[in-house]
């Protein structure tokens, strides 16, 4: 079957810190990665995604490149900001239509600290 | 900005008690999801619904589960007979239809709501 791994949390950091949280997966066929973000009383927004191997994707400062030789998906950011602090999931599809479920991680609590 | 709405934002019940979450999907959105959460677990796939009918369903989604889209813009899960393990955070998700031609890499972003906490006592 289909799973996702994330890296045990939470993580806690110093603003302009170095972010990495890692991520690996399983899965039978082709999957689509994603990385969701959950903001503290909202619901989970897509980050970033990559659907083909060495695709990278990045959005407000956050890159991910999907390794299939890893099986991989590591989010990373350079500098985090305190208004990063949040949950992040990370995801995948496998679908051969253009609507299908996502198989999520645990999710990992980041706080940034002034 | 459109945005999935989900009521009430907390509901406490006792067990064996029928409890019902509703969502407001974005309204030109024809796919809808239900996922749930149990504190301090993954997020799971409960079930997918498209044109008044389900899609797809998990292990998890047995008979005390439904799904209904009664008035057009409400998405509704019903749990008949709730038990202990039914506590967790209940999110509802919708996307846009499927590209016309159907294809097999495309992916449509699922739009989230805040989710529900369903404490079951």
């Amino acid at each position: 079957g289909n799973s996702v791994t994330q890296m045990e949390g939470p993580v806690t950091l110093s603003e302009e810190a170095f972010l990495t949280i890692n991520c690996t997966y399983t899965a039978t066929g082709y999957p689509s990665l994603f990385w969701y973000v959950q903001y503290p009383g909202e619901g989970l927004q897509l980050l970033l995604k990559a659907t083909k191997a060495d695709d990278k994707g990045s959005n407000k400062g956050f890159e991910a490149t999907y390794r299939k030789e890893t099986t991989s998906f590591h989010l990373e950011k350079g500098s985090v900001q305190v208004s990063d602090s949040a949950v992040y999931f990370c995801a995948l599809s496998v679908s051969t239509g253009a609507n299908s479920k996502l198989t999520f991680g645990k999710g990992i609590t980041l706080s940034v600290r002034p | 900005e459109p945005e999935v709405t989900q009521t009430p934002s907390h509901q406490v019940t006792q067990m064996g008690q029928e409890v019902i979450l509703r969502c407001v999907p974005i309204s030109n959105h024809l796919y809808f999801y239900w996922y749930r959460q149990i504190l301090g677990q993954k997020v799971e796939f409960l079930v997918s619904f498209y044109n008044n009918e389900i899609s797809e369903k998990s292990e998890i989604f047995d008979d005390q589960f439904s799904v209904e889209r009664p008035d057009g813009s409400n998405f509704t899960l019903k749990i008949r007979s709730t038990k202990l393990e039914d506590s967790a955070m209940y999110f509802c998700a919708s996307s846009e239809p499927g590209l016309a031609g159907g294809s097999t890499r495309a992916y449509n972003e699922q739009f989230f709501g805040p989710g529900t906490r369903l404490t079951v006592l």
